[in-house]
């Protein structure tokens, strides 16, 4: 069955660069595309960007400048790295595919 | 970047109640290649990962409620919730995905009366 789960540090210092990974089973990267949506604590979702079938990716222009994401195929993982990380960017992260398989979520505190 | 614009913000209902969420995207979502809005609506409970409930704007995913209903076309879009149960108390999204950034719409929070 289709199942992601997101790892990354739950606490990263202002100013520093966020890598998640999302590690996916029960479908493949190269025929499905996979996104990163945020929320933060007590607020709404934001679409982050994602990483198509091809390899291609889209990214929220308002992220555009800090957001990369990557992938390896041979280990069915997403990458997700943020620069410049400030408190706003305190969240629970998601990865998802075709809109109905979501990861657990894994909250990230930006905070010294 | 298309803005998706949802009301009410909030909403109180008792069970067994018949609730209307509304969402208007500030661009259609219709796709004229093949006739479909490019529009899905979300359930997300409290510690948990949004669920799909509804894409094509009318299409329920498997296994959801048949009280769920999706309705509505180009910008305007609503989603019902015949016969309110009390599990059904949560926060709704829409989200649209005609054309990237995929955004959301901002939530209604359905609560007990």
């Amino acid at each position: 069955q289709v199942q992601l789960k997101e790892s990354g540090p739950g606490l990263v210092q202002p100013s520093q660069t966020l890598s998640l990974t999302c590690t996916v089973s029960g479908f493949s990267l190269t025929s499905n595309s996979v996104h990163w949506v945020r929320q933060p604590p007590g607020k709404g979702l934001e679409w982050m960007g994602g990483i198509w079938g091809d390899g291609s990716t889209d990214y929220n222009s308002a992220l555009k400048s800090r957001l990369s994401i990557s992938r390896d195929t041979s280990k069915s993982q997403v990458f997700l790295k943020m620069n410049s990380l400030q408190t706003d960017d305190t969240a629970i992260y998601f990865c998802t595919t075709r809109s109905a398989y979501w990861g657990q979520g894994t909250l990230v505190t930006v905070s010294s | 970047d298309i803005v998706m614009t949802q009301s009410p913000s909030s909403l109180a209902v008792s069970a067994g109640e018949t609730v209307t969420i509304n969402c208007k995207s500030s661009q259609s979502l219709l796709y004229s290649g093949n006739q479909k809005n490019y529009l899905a609506w979300y359930q997300q409970k409290p510690g948990q990962s949004p669920k799909l409930l509804i894409y094509w704007a009318s299409t329920r995913q498997s296994g959801v409620p048949d009280r769920f209903i999706g309705s509505g076309s180009g910008t305007d879009f609503t989603l019902t919730i015949s016969s309110v149960q009390a599990e059904d108390l949560a926060i709704y999204y829409c989200q649209q995905y005609y054309d990237t950034p995929y955004t959301f719409g901002a939530g209604t929070k359905l609560e007990l009366k």
